[in-house]
């Protein structure tokens, strides 16, 4: 499979403690973007790497959370000391030219 | 900044029959790209079609089409002879310009296809 993975695909994680996903973009795109997906909303922008750099970050984006995307190949994003309004689906994704962007099957977080 | 606006919540749309969901943009980028979404019950957001500002068509892809009209701000999904398999949440989305590549998407339309 060529598409972009996540990992896990659900995760169960009590309150205060730490997570992280991690995304695999489709080899090559030197793109990837993290989104955040509440119920009944459209996905929301966290962050957005160009190759190892990232280039622009949301306000959406606390302290407690960091995202890294170390040699531009596999993303991950950590939340520390979750809180029950984390619980949302996070989804990456990755494109070459700006006529794309694909997306996995996301990581579906719940935080109790 | 960029915003995605999708005034149907849901739509209900007998099977074979055409559907049009609505989009309309705002936007201060003077090229941008627009695009369109379905994401079923199982999670996962599959791209349909784009459509960039300067296109002078407007482009299809399969039973997809994108009803663009620039000067109007819209970029309405036409879907020909709707299937059961249609029945998702359709988003649309948009990109700016380099320096502004981050997708902005509404808050979607739920079709349900009725056999």
């Amino acid at each position: 499979d060529t598409g972009v993975s996540q990992n896990p695909r659900h995760k169960i994680t009590k309150r205060g403690q730490n997570v992280t996903f991690r995304c695999d973009p489709i080899s090559e795109h030197n793109r990837l973007y993290w989104y955040r997906q509440t119920l009944g909303q459209g996905p929301e922008f966290l962050t957005y790497f160009q190759n190892e750099a990232q280039l622009e970050k949301s306000r959406l984006l606390s302290d407690r959370f960091s995202a890294e995307r170390p040699k531009g190949s596999f993303s991950t994003l950590e939340i520390q000391r979750t809180e029950q309004g984390d619980s949302a689906m996070y989804l990456c994704a990755s494109s070459f030219l700006p006529n794309e962007a694909f997306f996995g099957q996301g990581t579906r977080l719940t935080v109790v | 900044a960029q915003k995605i606006t999708q005034t149907q919540p849901g739509m209900f749309v007998q099977e074979k029959e055409a559907v049009t969901l609505d989009c309309t943009y705002d936007t201060s980028d003077p090229s941008y790209g627009l695009f369109w979404y379905k994401q079923p019950s199982s999670g996962e957001m599959i791209f349909l079609i784009y459509q960039g500002s300067y296109d002078q068509q407007n482009a299809t892809e399969g039973r997809y089409s994108l009803n663009f009209q620039k000067a109007r701000k819209s970029a309405n999904l036409v879907i020909s002879a709707s299937q059961l398999g249609d029945s998702a949440m359709y988003f649309c989305a948009m990109r700016g310009n380099f320096g502004n590549e981050k997708l902005t998407f509404g808050t979607g339309t739920r079709l349900t296809i009725i056999p």
